[in-house]
């Protein structure tokens, strides 16, 4: 079965720091990756994904992730963060060959939190 | 358009209780999925269903049950509560069930078993 691995689940950043949140998945297959982001209070809204092309994929507010298919890796950056980015950072897997459904395989979550 | 909506925001249940948690989608969405979201444990697949009537176990389907009558609806029922149900539970559509297909999730239910 496929698993993904957060392993970093608290982060404190002062404002305008750089960010990099590791994910890593198990699965030796074709994938699509996603970042998912939930804000305080609020439910989960897609920040990026990967399904094929350009290893390097931009998403909104100025996050981007890296997949190295070598390292089984999908990190997220920024390079300068916001108090407004405090939330809890989710990384997620589909395989292509588990079957049926657009089912995904969350990993464990890092809270981020931005300091003024 | 609403999006996703989940109903109740927040549940108090004494164990052995049931209750339905009710999730609905205006976007015309075939695909519908539950997930629960346990600290440290991040979101794990429950339920999920393809289209109106066809429904299929996810990761930890045990003590839950689904059913899709319509493409609107896809209420998760919890037929004996257990503490070990305690968890936020998030509702999620995509407009297929291509893997490929963005999910757009609910506010989540806030469940306490007693």
């Amino acid at each position: 079965a496929q698993s993904v691995s957060q392993h970093n689940h608290h982060v404190i950043l002062s404002e305008a720091a750089s960010l990099e949140l590791g994910c890593n998945y198990s699965y030796g297959g074709t994938v699509n990756l996603f970042w998912y982001v939930q804000y305080p209070g609020q439910h989960l809204q897609l920040l990026l994904k990967y399904f094929s092309g350009d290893p390097l994929v931009k998403g909104i507010k100025g996050f981007e992730a890296e997949f190295i298919k070598s390292k089984f890796s999908f990190n997220l950056r920024k390079p300068s963060v916001q108090w407004s980015d405090t939330a809890e950072y989710f990384c997620a897997v589909n395989a292509i060959l588990t079957g049926g459904g657009n089912k995904l395989t969350f990993g464990t979550g890092t809270q981020l939190k931005v300091e003024l | 358009n609403a999006g996703v909506t989940q109903t109740p925001k927040f549940q108090v249940l004494k164990t052995g209780q049931s209750m339905t948690l009710q999730c609905a989608q205006d976007m015309n969405h075939e695909y519908m999925s539950w997930y629960r979201q346990d600290p440290g444990m991040g979101l794990r697949l429950i339920h999920y269903s393809v289209g109106a009537g066809i429904t299929d176990q996810g990761e930890v389907p045990n003590g839950y049950n689904v059913s899709r009558s319509t493409t609107e609806d896809f209420p998760l029922r919890l037929l004996s509560a257990a503490p070990s149900q305690t968890s936020v539970y998030f509702c999620a559509s995509s407009t297929t069930y291509d893997r490929q297909e963005t999910q757009y999730f609910g506010p989540g239910t806030r469940l306490l078993v007693l």
